[in-house]
């Protein structure tokens, strides 16, 4: 069976230092990968997807960047951290155009920028 | 466009009532419509979704919601509420063969159940 790994769980860091977050599947090949952003338990905003390694797709321009350096692997990155950037954050998968073509999600990681 | 409308925030029911959260789409094609529930601090679960036949879709916890064609809307429902179902719910659509198009998610729509 699949699933899907995010790390760390909970992180804290200052503003304007730097970001790696870390989302990985397991069981399954060739997935799309996705990131997003929850702001105060509300309502999902997209900001990367990936349809395959070094292949990615912005949402939404600002002080993020996203990479996929293996088939089942995508970073969430940032050089200078905001305040704005704090949130939980989603990482999801689905295997396109068959006949699932459900997104499942990661346990997620909540950033607090202080 | 692909569009997601949840017109309600918040959901209050009595536990053993029915509870009802409404959905409706917006999109240019045949729709795959999906419902997620999210516990405090938790990723989104699917608990499930409408692809083709039957209009009235069963899920987990015993959830279930009724593609209305005519009304683009996509409500799910369960006859007997459960203290344990209050979390976040989220309706999402995709249009059939769309490719690598991501979901469209509505803004989520808090379900408190009252004892």
């Amino acid at each position: 069976s699949q699933t899907i790994h995010q790390w760390p769980a909970t992180l804290v860091q200052p503003v304007g230092s730097p970001l790696s977050l870390e989302c990985t599947v397991e069981g399954t090949s060739n997935p799309n990968l996705y990131w997003y952003r929850q702001a105060a338990g509300r309502g999902l905003q997209l900001l990367f997807y990936s349809v395959g390694i070094g292949q990615i797709s912005s949402e939404v321009p600002q002080n993020l960047s996203a990479s996929r350096p293996q088939d089942r692997q995508f970073i969430l990155s940032s050089k200078k951290l905001l305040l704005s950037d704090s949130g939980f954050y989603l990482c999801a998968w689905m295997i396109p155009l068959g006949p699932q073509e459900t997104q499942y999600f990661g346990p997620g990681t909540r950033l607090l920028v202080l | 466009a692909q569009s997601v409308a949840q017109p309600e925030d918040q959901v209050n029911v009595a536990e053993g009532n029915p509870l009802t959260v409404k959905c409706t789409y917006s999109v240019s094609g045949n729709p795959y419509l999906f419902w997620y529930v999210q516990y405090p601090n938790r990723g989104l679960q699917f608990l499930l979704k409408y692809i083709t036949g039957d209009n009235l879709v069963k899920g987990s916890y015993g959830f279930e919601a009724e593609f209305n064609k005519s009304q683009t809307s996509f409500h799910l429902k369960k006859p007997s509420a459960l203290v344990s179902d209050s979390a976040l719910y989220f309706c999402a659509v995709r249009v059939i063969n769309s490719g690598n198009t991501p979901l469209v998610f509505g803004k989520g729509t808090r379900l408190s159940v009252i004892a």
